[in-house]
């Protein structure tokens, strides 16, 4: 099957840092992907639909400023939290669309 | 309104046993794709089956059977011989029309007892 990573797969930051978490679709182009975003033992949360080659479509109740998404190739989307705070502490996901969903492994943010 | 529903937030099986997961949903698009996902504590999110709306069987996949109710817009997940690494939560989840956008339920937290 398709393969999706994420990088990286934990992270640590302290408040008011910004921070970068990337997805690659390995073997395979995909013109859309999605971030979400997971508390513990709750659903995943659609935050946003990346678009390759244009801005990203964000749900409604996400800031579009602090959560930047850069989709700048067939294979590449970027998740940037900026001036991140200790509520923004999540599991976030990155799935990229083929036939169906492929989903990255996670990555765990702590912001201290 | 809520698309997908899933009831039970979690449920105990007892290790070689069967076990259904429910889950209902909602929408007036004739054309829509069903999955199941599974989710260990590791995060991962890992694909167990897909149902489409146009198909007259109901999907398989080794220990993994989807019943589906398409009047009654259920969509139940059965798992058979539950063995102990099925503890997880799994999700049900939803894409309609030609959108790749999943909605998922809330999820419920499968614990397999030995």
């Amino acid at each position: 099957g398709a393969v999706v990573s994420q990088h990286p797969s934990w992270v640590i930051c302290k408040s008011g840092t910004s921070v970068k978490i990337e997805c690659r679709s390995l073997d395979f182009q995909a013109t859309t992907m999605f971030w979400y975003r997971q508390f513990p033992k709750q659903s995943l949360m659609l935050m946003a639909t990346s678009n390759e080659g244009s801005k990203a479509t964000y749900e409604q109740g996400v800031e579009k400023d602090k959560f930047l998404i850069n989709h700048a190739s067939l294979t590449l989307s970027t998740l940037t939290v900026t001036s991140a705070h200790p509520e923004d502490s999540s599991f976030y996901i990155c799935s990229a669309a083929g036939y169906e969903q492929y989903f990255g492994p996670g990555t765990r943010l702590t912001v201290t | 309104a809520q698309k997908i529903t899933q009831t039970q937030p979690g449920m105990f099986v007892q290790e070689k046993e069967a076990v259904t997961l429910d889950c209902t949903y909602d929408t007036s698009d004739p054309s829509y794709g069903l999955f199941w996902y599974k989710q260990p504590s590791s995060g991962e999110m890992i694909f167990l089956i897909y149902q489409g709306s146009y198909d007259q069987q109901n999907a398989t996949e080794g220990r993994y059977s989807l019943n589906f109710q398409k009047a009654r817009k259920s969509a139940n997940l059965v798992i058979s011989a539950s063995q102990l690494g099925d503890s997880a939560m799994y999700f049900c989840a939803m894409r309609e029309g030609d959108d790749y956008k999943l909605s998922f339920g809330a999820g419920t937290t499968v614990t397999v007892r030995a």
